[in-house]
């Protein structure tokens, strides 16, 4: 199984709401991170988890929390976003090499839009 | 930083070989990688360089020099389904940092 599944595909949200981004990976890997990615631009790193532990997080908003219950999965919860925010919010997940990373896994991506 | 520099677009015709330069300033380096991803989709990986040199997978060839930061993308016999963007992207420690994409459009 190499797949890394993200729920939902498609999110709508008003800039009151509160709402959860999942992801769900079963490769066994140790390192998890969420992208997100504006039309015709490259993904940008928010947050990564190693064994489950926060290790960067890029001075990103906290209306953006991230979590990682298990080695598993990784959510993302949203709060009082903004229209800004509407993007396309990628998963990845890799394995944990000396010194780095390994090949990222992505998801096919939330699609958020807040309204 | 990061510092990843890739042209925007380039266009090419089927069967055809092209080449995708991307060079880089890191204040590290664990790894250069190359992606592709379709309008839409979410990036899949191609290829991985961590020392100097030519690695080849198939249709596609990638290549890096650590010394000059630089790297390039080998896209040969050239087919409709490879239009799409290329990103190349460098690693430092848990950071995968990605280039802006090149757009490659193939003709018939």
């Amino acid at each position: 199984d190499t797949e890394v599944t993200q729920t939902p595909k498609h999110l709508v949200m008003g800039m009151t709401n509160k709402k959860s981004l999942k992801c769900e990976q079963h490769m066994g890997h140790r390192a998890m991170y969420w992208y997100k990615q504006k039309a015709k631009k490259p993904p940008e790193l928010m947050f990564v988890y190693s064994y489950e532990k926060l290790s960067i997080n890029e001075s990103v908003p906290s209306r953006f929390s991230p979590e990682c219950p298990n080695s598993s999965l990784l959510n993302l919860h949203l709060h009082a976003l903004q229209p800004e925010d509407s993007a396309l919010y990628l998963c990845a997940s890799s394995q944990i090499h000396r010194g780095g990373t390994g090949e990222l896994f992505f998801g096919e991506g939330s699609r958020l839009t807040v309204l | 930083g990061q510092n990843i520099d890739q042209p925007t677009e380039m266009t090419a015709t089927e069967g055809a070989i092209v080449q995708i330069n991307c060079t880089y300033q890191t204040s590290g380096f664990n790894g250069l990688f190359w992606y592709q991803q379709h309008a839409g989709e979410a990036p899949t990986f191609l290829s991985y360089n961590v020392l100097d040199g030519l690695e080849e997978k198939g249709r596609f060839s990638s290549f890096l020099s650590r010394s000059k930061g630089y790297s390039y993308l080998l896209l040969k016999e050239l087919q409709m389904k490879d239009s799409a963007s290329y990103l190349c992207a460098v690693s430092n420690d848990y950071k995968l940092s990605f280039g802006a994409g090149t757009t490659v459009t193939v003709r018939a």
